[in-house]
């Protein structure tokens, strides 16, 4: 049984572009989290989503940040316009319906130059 | 606002001696704990957890301790081995959402 899957592994991106990543969650999991950890902090929550639904997005930015899960695919974490303060960790996570557990995926490094 | 606290960012261990890792938090509301283990480069690996109706839960070399009128829990891995260095990240959740909250980590160092 496959992990959670996050692809690409390392993202450079130039200020103002954008910054795609992906997330495949474990094989049977529908729920989806994403969390971003900065230099020397832990994870912080951004996102909780379901099939074609956002749950709990409380810890996104407001703007240039998006997330989607489509019935068919990867999650997506979107970041428009990219800045220096962005550069971070981005770790996606699972889970089964009906447990509390997390399973996480091995992180994209984005930087941002 | 930090709701859970990992207040000692690192720790060193002989080999074979006991580990513990503390974790405090804030937020009565919480009743689902986790502990995760985390390599350089690679994703947290969850490890074992405890919900809030339980004072202790045990896998292995590695038992969590819950202490709710302290609103503290901790890990103890006995006896440490030196593939247990690693980052380990204590997160809490209330049950009315699946949101976690992670602690900033302790650094353990298991010396042979």
């Amino acid at each position: 049984n496959a992990g959670v899957m996050q692809n690409p592994r390392h993202l450079v991106r130039r200020r103002g572009q954008e910054a795609r990543l992906r997330c495949s969650p474990m094989k049977g999991h529908s729920h989806v989290y994403w969390y971003r950890q900065l230099p020397e902090e832990g994870l912080k929550f951004m996102v909780y989503l379901q099939k074609e639904n956002i749950i709990d997005e409380s810890g996104m930015p407001k703007e240039r940040f998006s997330a989607e899960f489509p019935k068919e695919g990867p999650s997506i974490l979107r970041i428009q316009q990219v800045v220096r303060g962005d550069s971070a960790a981005y770790f996606c996570a699972s889970s089964p319906v009906g447990r509390y557990e997390q399973y996480f995926g091995p992180g994209t490094r984005l930087t941002v130059t | 606002d930090q709701q859970v606290k990992q207040n000692s960012p690192s720790l060193s261990v002989q080999e074979g001696r006991i580990s513990i890792l503390n974790c405090d938090y804030t937020n009565s509301m919480f009743d689902y704990f986790l502990w995760y283990k985390k390599y350089p480069a690679e994703g947290p690996t969850f490890l074992i957890s405890i919900s809030s109706i339980k004072d202790k839960n045990e896998d292995g070399r590695f038992t969590v301790f819950l202490n709710k009128s302290a609103k503290h829990l901790s890990l103890h891995i006995v006896p440490s081995q030196p593939g247990d260095s690693a980052v380990y990240f204590c997160a809490a959740s209330a049950n009315t959402g699946n949101q976690f909250y992670f602690g900033t980590g302790t650094s353990l160092t298991v010396i042979p």
